[in-house]
């Protein structure tokens, strides 16, 4: 089946720096990527959709400014969590589309911001 | 706004009993998935619905779904420990690009 990987899988840094995540379709091409956030005990809430070569659609109440998104390959989407503060402590989790519906999801970033 | 509701959200049984969990969504959808989520890991596939009616069982669990009355169950058969985990819905709305709306999810946990 289709594999999707995400790097790194744990990070812990300090408060105000940058932290990157990356998506990765292993076998296949994924025109959409999907990034969500998860806190300890709650479901996954979407964060933005991520179309290869174009602008990511965020959802309301996510700053832009704050998680780039960039898609820049059909197997690439990375996430960019700038001036990390305590409270974007959560388990990221990345999924790509293939076709019409099916989406594969990632492993999971567990970030934590000191 | 689009609302998947998952009840219960805790669920303790004991190993060998019976339970269903409930999923039941705000929008037209025809398309529900359900997931497992192990603690500190990504989510495990279990169904896909695809239509009215559908049903699908894999060992002890059975998941079903009624798009009338835009409800989803999973059904617990003779529970086992190794089910402990956290499972949830999740509708794809078509209307806003094909995005998934994540259910509350339902913690179980059972009991030898």
């Amino acid at each position: 089946g289709a594999v999707v990987s995400q790097h790194p899988s744990r990070v812990i840094c300090k408060s105000g720096t940058s932290v990157k995540i990356e998506c990765r379709s292993l076998d296949f091409q994924a025109t959409t990527m999907f990034w969500y956030r998860q806190f300890p005990k709650q479901s996954l809430m979407l964060m933005a959709t991520s179309n290869e070569g174009s602008k990511a659609t965020y959802e309301q109440g996510v700053e832009k400014d704050k998680f780039l998104i960039n898609h820049a390959s059909l197997t690439l989407s990375t996430l960019t969590v700038t001036s990390a503060h305590p409270e974007d402590s959560s388990f990221y989790i990345c999924s790509a589309r293939v076709g019409g519906q099916t989406q594969y999801f990632g492993p999971g970033t567990r970030l934590l911001v000191l | 706004e689009l609302k998947v509701e998952q009840n219960p959200l805790f669920l303790s049984m004991q190993e060998g009993k019976n339970y269903t969990i409930y999923c039941n969504y705000s929008t037209t959808s025809d398309r529900l998935y359900w997931y497992r989520q192990d603690p500190g890991k990504s989510l495990e596939s279990l169904f896909v619905l695809l239509s009215n009616g559908a049903v699908k069982q894999e060992g002890r669990l059975m998941a079903s779904l009624d798009t009338k009355a835009r409800l989803s169950t999973l059904h617990i058969t003779a529970a086992v420990h190794d089910l402990s985990a956290t499972y949830f819905c999740a509708v794809l709305e078509s209307n806003t690009g094909n995005q998934f709306y994540f259910g509350t999810g339902t913690s179980l946990t059972v009991i030898p």
